[in-house]
């Protein structure tokens, strides 16, 4: 199976702050690469598909770019509710697989 | 608006049997894969299984070792997820999720998530 790796694992930033965040897969997956958001005690929420591409309803703060193997979620002028976890996963092949998460807090 | 409503979850003894099902509405059941995926306390994601919006295609999670079955009913819009010898390690919140529109998009492109349902595996 693909691996996925993220880094940093905890990223303390402040309100304002542009936060960059990375994932690694151990082999190729194209674009096939989506990034995640989630908050304690709710579901993820898709953020980035296709490598680049926000979701529906995703603010523009948000930007994904990469390829291949690696990744960057990228968040400019970082508000209170972007404080959460973060991550990534490729759709390239089976199984689908996650990265263990960027935690991004004060 | 997209819906998926999980039901099923609770406590389990190890080596028991548990069926977790997923309700879905607010969009056509039959154009779009399903997926299941966990999440241990604590933990991170974990994709658990996948099914083609036709049922023609099913894949699984590694570490499930066929203990796990993943099936749809069309003429009730529900998904569901079969546990059998279930180990302590299976406890999680377990997550419906819909996958791509078949044909359009990517299988594994997954937009819309359930809030979930909680197994407990526990003698």
């Amino acid at each position: 199976e693909i691996v996925m790796t993220q880094s940093p694992a905890t990223l303390s930033v402040s309100p304002g702050d542009r936060a960059t965040l990375s994932c690694r897969a151990s082999q190729s997956v194209s674009r096939n690469f989506a990034w995640y958001q989630q908050k304690p005690g709710q579901a993820p929420r898709l953020l980035i598909y296709g490598a680049s591409t926000r979701a529906t309803g995703i603010p523009a703060r948000f930007s994904g770019s990469g390829s291949g193997t690696e990744f960057t979620l990228t968040i400019t002028n970082l508000q209170s509710e972007d404080f959460a976890i973060y991550y990534c996963q490729q759709y390239n092949n089976w199984p689908l697989t996650f990265g263990p998460g960027t935690k991004v807090d004060l | 608006q997209v819906q998926l409503v999980e039901s099923g979850g609770g406590v389990v003894e190890p080596g028991g049997s548990l069926r977790l099902s997923c309700a879905a509405s607010g969009f056509t059941f039959t154009d779009f894969v399903m997926h299941w995926v966990r999440q241990a306390p604590g933990k991170g994601l974990e994709w658990v299984a996948v099914i083609w919006h036709d049922g023609s295609n099913k894949y699984y999670g590694d570490s499930l070792k066929g203990r796990f079955t993943i099936v749809r009913d069309t003429s009730k819009n529900t998904l569901y997820l079969e546990m059998n010898t279930v180990r302590a390690d299976d406890t999680a919140v377990y997550y419906c999720a819909r996958g791509g529109q078949s044909y359009l998009e990517a299988p594994g492109k997954i937009e819309y998530w359930g809030q979930g349902t909680l197994v407990a595996v526990s003698s």
